[in-house]
């Protein structure tokens, strides 16, 4: 157990309907950072937040969003769903700004599936 | 932008044996770090080891090492003595010395034959 909860753990939604993930980071970390693994692109890195600002955007689509609140927790919202966007959905965090000698802990992952 | 591959999509190796997996990446930065992550049927992503490119020495984790190759941008892992749990996806990440984000490899796939 990394100590990073992701609720829910399977998601089943429709296409053009809106989700949010929800990330609960390690205790004392600042950093979370949202990634998608599909089946056919490995895990490609979303975005991360550091103590509740944005700090780095990767391939994140304009139909998705995040926030990270005063508690740490990050919420990812996904909107007008497609059936591609269908994948795991990783969080994880760390405690300093990013630096790599913190390591990244990865949550069990969000499985969405859009019919 | 940083590109890593990982050439070898399937492995598979005896138990108590050894294997190795590759990973090349492309970078002009000269510091950065690798990683090789774990995925078993859980989905769970599990470090494995960490390499920090201003290090010469190669990592080592018990039975996982690797062989880090700075100037011809690889960084293989080897599992030596392989048992049963060590099958799994395995993903090579790389990441800059500034940047919180990984950029990870396709993966491979390891089976473990008994």
């Amino acid at each position: 157990d990394s100590g990073v909860t992701q609720t829910p753990k399977h998601l089943i939604t429709a296409t053009g309907q809106r989700v949010t993930l929800r990330c609960s980071p390690r205790s004392g970390d600042l950093s979370v950072y949202w990634y998608q693994q599909s089946l056919d692109q490995g895990l490609q890195f979303l975005i991360q937040y550091y103590n509740g600002e944005e700090r780095a955007k990767g391939n994140i689509l304009e139909r998705f969003s995040a926030q990270q609140f005063p508690d740490l927790h990050s919420e990812l919202n996904l909107s007008s769903l497609e059936l591609g966007d269908s994948a795991l959905y990783f969080c994880a965090s760390s405690d300093g700004q990013g630096k790599v000698e913190n390591t990244q802990y990865f949550g069990p992952g969000t499985r969405l599936t859009v019919l | 932008a940083q590109t890593v591959t990982q050439s070898q999509p399937e492995m598979s190796v005896q138990e108590a044996e050894t294997v190795t997996l590759s990973c090349t990446y492309d970078t002009s930065e000269s510091d950065y770090y690798l990683f090789w992550y774990k995925q078993p049927p859980s989905r769970q992503m599990i470090l494995v080891i960490r390499q920090e490119a201003y290090k010469q020495q190669n990592a080592t984790e018990n039975r996982f090492s690797v062989n880090f190759q700075k100037a011809a941008k690889s960084f293989s892992l080897k599992i030596s003595d392989s048992q049963l749990g060590d099958a799994a996806m395995y993903f090579c990440a790389y990441r800059s010395w500034n940047a919180g984000k990984s950029t990870f490899g396709d993966g491979t796939t390891l089976t473990v034959k008994p």
